[in-house]
């Protein structure tokens, strides 16, 4: 069975800094994507980013970047120059290789300091 | 970009009432959507899978007979939570994937619906 791992409850950052989220994941498939999503007070989910299971680069998107180490299954997300705006909620999740089903992490509550 | 639009986005309602939620994909077929349930300050757990033409696949633990999902047409699934009660109160969200896509490509999700049953 699949199953996410997020152990930061609450992550605070100041203003400008980077600050990384770490995720940790196990399956027993090949292919499988890895996902982050935001989630701010008003509920709805926005998609940071993505890595596939097979790419050996690691995934950027603006601010965004994914430290994706295969062999200890981690995918953490940093976030560089931390923005006031970037304080929410932060989910980990993955998906088969089929996309089928997505799971989701615990999540980490971002706090940004001003 | 693909957008998924949910309706309503906000209930209240009396406790016996059944509530229906709309999970719309916009500018995509979606032969598959997902419904999840979120409690405060935990994560998404997948409910069901909704199918389009055929039965939805319940997550275990999900009682089928007080969620109806009805996965009527490529562009619509419904959620019905039958005859509610308070701890059926609860931030419902759904997302779909466009076909052809795979894992690679992210859910679009809905904004989500906030139940609230009285």
């Amino acid at each position: 069975a699949q199953k996410i791992t997020q152990t930061q409850p609450g992550m605070f950052v100041q203003e400008k800094e980077a600050v990384t989220l770490d995720c940790t994941y196990d399956t027993s498939d090949q292919s499988y994507g890895l996902f982050w999503y935001k989630q701010p007070s008003s509920g709805e989910m926005i998609f940071l980013i993505y890595q596939g299971s097979y790419d050996e680069q690691n995934a950027t998107e603006g601010r965004y970047s994914l430290n994706f180490q295969k062999a200890r299954k981690s995918a953490n997300l940093v976030i560089s120059a931390s923005q006031l705006g970037d304080s929410a909620m932060y989910f980990c999740a993955m998906s088969d290789g089929g996309g089928f089903k997505t799971i989701f992490g615990a999540g980490t509550r971002l706090f940004v300091k001003a | 970009g693909a957008v998924v639009s949910q309706h309503p986005s906000w209930v209240i309602c009396k406790s016996g009432t059944s509530v229906k939620i709309e999970c719309r994909s916009l500018d995509f077929q979606a032969t598959t959507m997902f419904w999840y349930r979120q409690f405060p300050k935990q994560s998404l757990m997948l409910m069901a899978t909704s199918n389009e033409g055929s039965k939805a696949t319940y997550e275990q633990g999900v009682e089928k007979d007080k969620f109806l999902i009805n996965h009527a047409s490529l562009t619509l699934s419904t959620l019905t939570v039958t005859s509610a009660h308070p701890e059926d109160s609860s931030f419902y969200i759904c997302s779909a994937r466009a076909p052809g896509t795979g894992g690679r490509q992210p859910q679009h999700f809905g904004d989500g619906t906030r139940l609230s049953i009285l």
